[in-house]
């Protein structure tokens, strides 16, 4: 098993310009999350999904879009870039709706927004 | 409303000595809790969960917590540190019936002095 993936690793973006944060998970989850991570701050969840079709928001979800096609993947959109979005991006995933259950996360991706 | 507040940012032990990372919440419900560790550059890994069985919880390579009710802490510790201990920990509560409520803490990084 991959776990779940994430690409890019890094990637830099002019202000304005938008892109997709790809996420994958092999893992049969029915959960799965986006998180920004900002120094001193921890994670802070941005979208997260039930399941295939159901998306929602989490804390933080202004400049960002998602959409759930398949158990497998769940790919963030930044619209239109801005330098408050330079962080790092992780998605995760978890089997199940109960509180117990741990997440899983990807590698991360590095934004930098100019 | 939940929160979590990890009371130290940076922790810093010399290799062989005990570790002590703090931890407290607060929840409305009786909480799950977890501990998760992040290794420079890489995504998190669960160390341990409490989910209302053992209130002294083990978790892997040494580490383990104690859920105390009356101190709302769950505070993370090792018997001796390994320079493999080295890196950011994270503190996240989880409210009983909904994963989507996660919240982190911000974060401690412990060093390890060889």
């Amino acid at each position: 098993n991959a776990g779940v993936t994430q690409t890019p690793k890094f990637q830099v973006l002019k202000t304005g310009q938008s892109m997709t944060l790809q996420c994958a998970q092999d893992m049969n989850h029915e959960y799965m999350s986006w998180y920004r991570q900002d120094p001193g701050m921890g994670l802070r969840l941005i979208h997260y999904s039930v399941g295939a079709g159901i998306t929602d928001q989490g804390e933080v979800p202004n400049g960002y879009n998602v959409s759930r096609s398949t158990t497998e993947d769940f790919p963030l959109r930044l619209l239109s870039a801005a330098p408050s979005q330079t962080s790092v991006y992780f998605c995760a995933s978890t089997p199940g709706v109960s509180s117990y259950n741990e997440q899983f996360f990807g590698p991360g991706t590095r934004l930098t927004v100019l | 409303a939940q929160s979590v507040t990890q009371l130290d940012s940076h922790v810093s032990v010399s290799e062989g000595t005990p570790v002590l990372l703090r931890c407290n919440y607060s929840s409305s419900y009786s909480p799950s809790l977890f501990w998760y560790v992040q290794h420079p550059n890489k995504g998190l890994q669960l160390l341990l969960k409490y989910t209302s069985a053992a209130t002294l919880v083990k978790g892997i390579n040494g580490f383990e917590a104690e859920f105390k009710k009356s101190e709302t802490s769950f505070h993370l510790t090792k018997p001796s540190a390994h320079m493999s201990d080295a890196a950011e920990y994270f503190c996240v509560v989880s409210p009983s019936g909904g994963y989507q409520k996660v919240t982190f803490g911000t974060g401690t990084k412990l060093q390890v002095i060889p």
